[in-house]
């Protein structure tokens, strides 16, 4: 079975400019969790989607970020315009149920540096 | 506010000996822990989570952690370090109060490093 994939694995960018990130969740898994590291810090939650609604996101830094999944499939997270202080690694997970007691599977994180 | 602590940035440890890696929580109700580890240049791996029952937890590569209510704690452990161990590691709780929603909330993690 395949895990979370992200793309890209890396990205550079200059302030103002614009990155997707891509998150590629387990097949069937109908949750799907945007993360993100900034500067050795905590993970911190961004947003969960349940197929394609978006369930929480009460960890939306600004509306320069947007958030989508058409199809309940992949997702992909705009930063639009990048800031410096968007630099971090982004993380994707997913799981198969919304529930309390399971765990859910990470992707292997996108770094993205905004110059 | 929910929160999780890991007080230690790094942990050295030799290999052969026993490890802990710290974790303190503070939740309103019920607390699901869980840990996770980073290898570099890898995703988040789980390792091992306390839901209910018993308070000692057997997860992945030998580990183990101990769910102490009284002191809001949840310690990772380990009988005999290896240097494969040497990586990142997470403790993270979930957050109940918003029950229809899964987000974890990490502590910022600690580096072990296992010396031969």
């Amino acid at each position: 079975e395949a895990g979370v994939t992200q793309f890209p694995s890396h990205s550079v960018i200059e302030k103002g400019q614009t990155v997707t990130l891509r998150c590629d969740p387990i097949s069937g898994h109908d949750n799907l969790y945007w993360y993100r590291r900034v500067m050795g810090k905590e993970i911190k939650f961004l947003l969960h989607f349940v197929k394609e609604s978006k369930q929480d996101e009460s960890g939306m830094p600004n509306n320069r970020f947007l958030a989508e999944r058409t199809g309940g499939t992949y997702s992909t997270l705009k930063v639009q315009p990048a800031e410096l202080e968007d630099s971090g690694v982004y993380f994707c997970a997913s799981s198969l149920r919304d529930s309390r007691f399971n765990e859910q599977f990470f992707g292997p994180g996108t770094r993205l540096t905004v110059l | 506010a929910q929160s999780v602590a890991q007080p230690e940035d790094q942990v050295n440890v030799a290999e052969g000996n026993p490890l802990t890696v710290k974790c303190t929580y503070s939740v309103s109700g019920n607390p699901y822990l869980f840990w996770y580890v980073q290898y570099p240049n890898r995703g988040l791996q789980f390792l091992l989570k306390y839901i209910t029952g018993d308070n000692l937890v057997k997860g992945s590569y030998g580990f183990e952690a101990e769910f102490n209510k009284s002191q809001t704690s949840f310690h990772l452990k380990k009988p005999s370090a290896l240097v494969s161990d040497s990586a990142l590691y997470f403790c993270a709780v979930r957050d109940i109060i918003s029950s229809n929603t899964g987000k974890l909330i990490f502590g910022q993690g600690t580096t072990l490093q296992v010396k031969p």
